[in-house]
């Protein structure tokens, strides 16, 4: 089945830096990938995803990258501010109703 | 408006009660999940329900007892549980199976449970 690395694990970050989080997976046949946000006490909120056949999306002050080739993606957080501090997962899925987590990232802004 | 809604919130349960997590949707959507998560964890799928029918079972203790009554309902019973099932229990639910590449799915907020 597939398998989702992501790292770092924890990241912490100067408020109106830059955040990168990343995500490997193993499966060539995995064409989505969602990445959620989890506040303390909180499902995770889908904050943005992206399909196999697009290589970068951009929401204001979020980015995700896809790399095929690489069977990498990265979430790319421009501008932190406090309030982006939370847990972060990315997900693969090869379709249908299966969907693969990676082991999630703390992300603290530091004001 | 996407929006899955569960309750409770917060249960505590001893080991020889039986009580049940409810949750709905009302986007249209044909699949509906339970994913269990321990703190710092990511979610753990437990159930999928495709068009009202179970279709994926993660090999769950029969103590959790899933339920889909309709296409907006889902529920969890829960029986005879132990504490190391205290944990967050999340309901999602997506467009369902036939959605092609990428079914996006919507998480509730969670109940939180606790088996004492």
């Amino acid at each position: 089945g597939e398998n989702v690395e992501q790292h770092p694990s924890t990241l912490s970050v100067q408020e109106g830096d830059s955040a990168v989080i990343k995500c490997t997976y193993s499966d060539s046949a995995s064409n989505y990938f969602p990445w959620y946000k989890q506040e303390l006490g909180k499902g995770p909120q889908l904050i943005i995803d992206i399909r196999s056949n697009v290589g970068e999306k951009k929401d204001q002050r979020i980015a995700v990258t896809l790399n095929k080739t690489a069977k990498h993606f990265s979430l790319h957080i421009t501008e932190t501010q406090p309030e982006d501090s939370a847990v972060y997962f990315c997900a693969a899925s090869i379709g249908g109703n299966q969907f693969y987590f990676g082991t999630g990232t703390s992300l603290t802004v530091i004001p | 408006d996407t929006e899955v809604t569960q309750t409770p919130k917060h249960l505590v349960m001893g080991m020889t009660n039986k009580k049940s997590l409810k949750c709905e949707q009302h986007m249209g959507h044909r699949a509906m999940y339970w994913y269990k998560q321990k703190a710092k964890k990511p979610p753990e799928l437990m159930f999928v329900y495709s068009y009202e029918k179970l279709s994926i079972n993660e090999s769950v203790p029969s103590r959790f007892s899933p339920e889909c009554p309709n296409s907006s309902l889902l529920n969890l019973h829960l029986h005879a549980l132990q504490p190391e099932d205290s944990a967050l229990y999340l309901c999602a639910s997506s467009q369902g199976p036939q959605g092609g590449s990428g079914n996006t799915i919507y998480f509730g907020e969670g109940s939180w449970l606790t088996v004492v």
